[in-house]
């Protein structure tokens, strides 16, 4: 089962609004709606951002926000802050494994 | 609040086998509903699953260390623990633990990591 596909990095101003993407298989993101995002900060354990495609965990700010068409997930930042960068990772159900779950590639996120 | 705490040795010699405990706070590991992860992440890379138990005993594992991997529960400590044998310097990582919320498909709680570094 090989990684999900994410871009290596994304950068925005302070302010503006920027989309990861998260590119799989009709096996695992095309096929369930158990899409989930994950923020990580350096020397930290990663965060949950987002659930289920598009829930957010009690706590977790309005601003980030997921989607997912066809076989491509998406979260955007909106309204971009310095305290958004950091590395964000993808996390998808797949068929196409005994394990059952896959990660992304991960993204690094520059706030400008 | 559910917490998770690893622990175990920071230095493994090659060949030699890896055990960690993760404790559990907070909630109890015989609650149905959750996955008990455990996941690492070399230096400067991305995250990799390397496999995970349910409750009742059932694991499941990262084919790739399938052949080298034992997860097993310890209920009466509300632990549970990692077993990688023949570690090689390709296993120095950090090594987390996390609960899986089986419903939503995501770790909502991890510990705050444990960096494994295999060498003689």
């Amino acid at each position: 089962q090989s990684a999900l596909t994410q871009p290596a990095s994304v950068s925005g101003s302070p302010g503006q609004s920027i989309t990861i993407s998260c590119t799989g298989t009709s096996s695992d993101v095309g096929r369930y709606n158990y899409v989930s995002w994950y923020q990580q900060h350096p020397g930290k354990a990663p965060k949950l951002l987002i659930y289920e495609v598009t829930n957010r965990p009690s706590g977790v700010s309005s601003r980030f926000s997921g989607s997912k068409s066809g076989n491509t997930a998406s979260l955007t930042i909106s309204g971009l802050q310095a305290e958004d960068e950091g590395d964000y990772y993808c996390n998808s159900y797949t068929s196409s494994s005994t394990l059952g779950y896959v990660f992304g590639t991960g993204t690094k996120v520059t706030v400008l | 609040q559910v917490q998770l705490q690893e622990s175990g040795p920071g230095l493994v010699k090659p060949s030699q086998t890896l055990s960690l405990t993760c404790t559990v706070s907070g909630g109890s590991i015989t609650s149905g509903g959750y996955y008990w992860s455990w996941i690492r992440q070399h230096p400067g890379k991305g995250l990799e699953w390397i496999g995970y138990i349910y409750y009742s005993g059932s694991t499941y594992y990262n084919p790739s260390l399938k052949s080298r991997l034992s997860i097993s529960l310890d209920t009466s400590k509300n632990q549970f623990s990692l077993k990688l044998n023949s570690m090689t310097a390709a296993d120095t990582a950090v090594y987390y633990c996390a609960r899986v919320s089986i419903g939503a498909a995501g770790l909502d709680y991890w510990g705050q990591g444990t960096l494994v570094t295999v060498s003689s």
